[in-house]
């Protein structure tokens, strides 16, 4: 059992949809994340809320919108996505944004953009 | 920068045989290195860290890994596969806190177990 979960576990959209992910955990962890998974590849860093505060953003599109309304919470709104963006997306979170704290992973919503 | 690269994207074994994946980093500061696994349709688990202290570190479901700083080295091992070993394994460096990600991960190793 993950200590991160996220829901839904599958969704399928359409292109003019709006939706949103979400994740949650209640291990006091500060920091919160969203990786982007393609199959057989390594996940890719989206986002990074420390203490509530967006702190990083990879240059992810604006199709993409995350939102952390409390430190247990972290959500992603998706509107308007590409066939391209069907993948695997993982929240994970960590005591803090500092380099010995390894990161806890939900176990994803599967993503399919039609 | 920090950086890893994992040599073989597949790895096949014999029930029962040691298992051995490799894992080098590139790092301008001391690293901390982690081995996580990916089960189908999961997320990842960790398996095991390396931060300070002893270099041989021991994780979950019998797996270890020794950190070699005269090889830039972090190679996971088991000795003894089982078929639930099967899984996808990505190793891992984080950065130092002031770089702002934290996290780098390779490009993974599929393991497969033969019965």
């Amino acid at each position: 059992d993950t200590e991160v979960t996220q829901t839904p576990k599958h969704l399928v959209m359409g292109m003019t949809n709006k939706k949103s992910l979400k994740c949650e955990q209640h291990m006091g962890h500060r920091a919160m994340y969203w990786y982007k998974q393609k199959a057989k590849k390594p996940p890719e860093l989206m986002f990074v809320y420390s203490y509530e505060k967006l702190s990083i953003n990879e240059s992810v599109p604006s199709r993409f919108s995350p939102e952390c309304p409390n430190s247990s919470l972290l959500n992603l709104h998706l509107h308007a996505l590409q066939p391209e963006d069907s993948a695997l997306y993982l929240c994970a979170s960590s005591y803090g944004q500092g380099n010995n704290s390894p990161l806890h992973f939900g176990n994803g919503t599967r993503l399919t953009v039609t | 920068a920090q950086s890893v690269t994992q040599l073989g994207s597949h790895v096949s074994v014999s029930e029962g045989a040691l298992v051995l994946l490799r894992c080098n980093y590139s790092s301008s500061v001391p690293p901390y290195l982690f081995w996580y696994v990916q089960y189908p349709n999961q997320g990842l688990q960790l398996l095991l860290k390396y931060t300070t202290g002893a270099t041989l570190v021991k994780g979950i479901n019998g797996f270890e890994a020794e950190f070699k700083k005269s090889e830039t080295s972090f190679h996971l091992t088991k000795p003894s596969a089982h078929m639930s070993d099967a899984a996808e394994y990505f190793c891992a460096v984080s950065a130092v806190p002031n770089t702002g990600n934290q996290f780098y991960f390779g490009t993974g190793t599929s393991l497969t177990v033969i019965p």
